[in-house]
């Protein structure tokens, strides 16, 4: 067990709907990140958000956005849903911030999202 | 872009074998690579770690090998068990000082009893 806790495990939308996942960071991990699998892919980041800011962001448009909360916890929205945004989305938390890369990540079980 | 690559996509496997699993990195200026087991239907699981300045890393029956002059990396496992079986990625940290981790597409590791 990782201590990276996801919400829901799965959920099916409609193409244009919105989507809320959610994700508990391991205790005392600071930063935690945002990726999205596709089926048969390996994990594309989508964007970090370290003490409730976001600390990068890779290459995904802007109805994907986040929070972070006071205790770590964090919140991964997806506005204006896309056939192509069906996939597994994981959490992953660290202890690190900038200038502290390597420190090990450790990932959720992630929300698997299908969009018809 | 900058990516991390697997040369194999499907490896398999007897029982008691030792496994290797290998990984091309292209971004130079990375200084942290890990690598992680993804059964099905789950998430990435940390198996080990490495740092640029290290060529060799062991763990509980798996070694990691880094090649900074060829830019490969590779991950072996001794005595492989059914068990292992699953998706196997490496991943890379640039030196930008932020934990985001560029992943390759995965090799599968497939154990025969």
């Amino acid at each position: 067990e990782t201590g990276v806790t996801q919400s829901p495990t799965h959920l099916i939308k409609t193409r244009g709907q919105q989507v809320t996942l959610r994700c508990s960071s391991q205790s005392g991990h600071n930063t935690v990140s945002w990726y999205q699998q596709a089926l048969g892919q390996g994990p594309q980041f989508i964007f970090q958000y370290y003490r409730e800011e976001e600390n990068g962001r890779g290459n995904f448009p802007p109805r994907f956005s986040g929070l972070q909360f006071p205790n770590y916890s964090s919140e991964l929205n997806v506005n204006a849903l896309e056939l192509d945004d069906s996939a597994l989305y994981l959490c992953a938390s660290s202890l690190a911030g900038r200038g502290l890369s390597g420190n090990t990540i450790y990932f959720g079980e992630g929300s698997w999202l299908t969009v018809v | 872009g900058e990516s991390v690559g697997l040369h194999l996509p499907t490896l398999s496997v007897q029982e008691g074998d030792n496994s290797i699993i290998n990984c091309a990195y292209s971004n130079s200026a990375s200084d942290y690579f890990i690598w992680y087991k993804q059964e099905s239907g789950k998430g990435p699981q940390f198996i080990i770690d490495i740092r640029s300045n290290m060529d060799k890393r062991q763990g509980q029956r798996v070694t990691v090998l880094l090649n900074k002059t060829v830019k490969h990396l590779s991950l072996q496992i001794a005595a492989t068990q059914p068990g292992d079986s699953a998706v196997y990625f490496c991943a890379e940290i640039g030196n930008s000082g932020y934990s985001t981790l560029t992943f390759g597409k995965g090799t599968m590791l497939l154990v025969s009893p």
